[in-house]
């Protein structure tokens, strides 16, 4: 069985750094590519980028760029997603994907970790 | 490409047929849109991927289809588990991935 378990829900402070994790298991996990997607409260869906584990290539979507950095340790199976400085804008559920064989659609999904940055 | 789902929010009572829409700024391709449900407090699940295929153990009562610019979702037969969110989603073979802005489908 596919699983994407992510790490637990954060509280942080402007300014401050993040790092959150997403591990695959029930598959061959550097074989496909990983996704980040973000939901804002109450919102809809904004795809973040992407990583392909094998050999950690990665993309952002543009509105993300320089925003944040997605990396992997395919040696225990795990995505990553971290910001240097976090905003009160980050607030979020940030959920990973994989992608199906064919790139197209998000497949399977993790459980989603709230990102909640305060003053 | 920008996809606009209508209606916003679609009130029906269960055992009810579902149709929702979703619209592409230029015409897409079929291979490359697919729909997704997404419970509150959960995260989205795949339902339809290639405009019309059913994911795996999605029930038969949901079936997408459509081209070009206009593709639809159709839920026959409404159960209470069918109350949610669903967005379309559209990949341009180019590493970008564009979600619709979803429709709510509630209880009536």
């Amino acid at each position: 069985e596919v699983q994407l378990v992510q790490s637990a829900a954060e509280v942080k402070k402007p300014g401050e750094s993040l790092k959150i994790s997403c591990q695959g298991s029930g598959y061959t996990f550097t074989n496909y590519w990983i996704a980040w997607v973000r939901q804002m409260p109450g919102k809809g869906l904004d795809w973040m980028g992407i990583i392909y584990a094998d050999d950690s290539y990665t993309t952002y979507s543009p509105s993300f760029q320089d925003q944040v950095t997605i990396s992997a340790d395919k040696s225990i199976s795990t995505a990553y997603l971290q910001w240097t400085s976090l905003k009160a804008s980050d607030t979020a559920m940030y959920f990973c994907a994989r992608l199906s064989g064919s790139m197209a659609d998000f497949e399977y999904w993790g459980q989603g970790t709230l990102v909640t940055v305060s003053s | 490409i920008v996809l606009t789902q209508s209606p916003g929010t679609l009130s029906l009572s269960p055992g009810e047929r579902g149709t929702l829409s979703c619209r592409a700024s230029q015409s897409v391709s079929s291979s490359y849109l697919a729909w997704y449900q997404q419970k509150p407090g959960q995260a989205p699940r795949l339902l339809i991927y290639g405009a019309s295929s059913r994911a795996t153990g999605i029930a038969d009562r949901f079936s997408g289809g459509g081209s070009g610019t206009d593709f639809t979702l159709t839920i026959n037969r409404l159960e209470p588990e069918d109350f949610a969110v669903y967005y379309c989603q559209h990949y341009d073979s180019s590493f970008s991935w564009t979600f619709g802005q979803g429709t709510k489908v509630e209880i009536k």
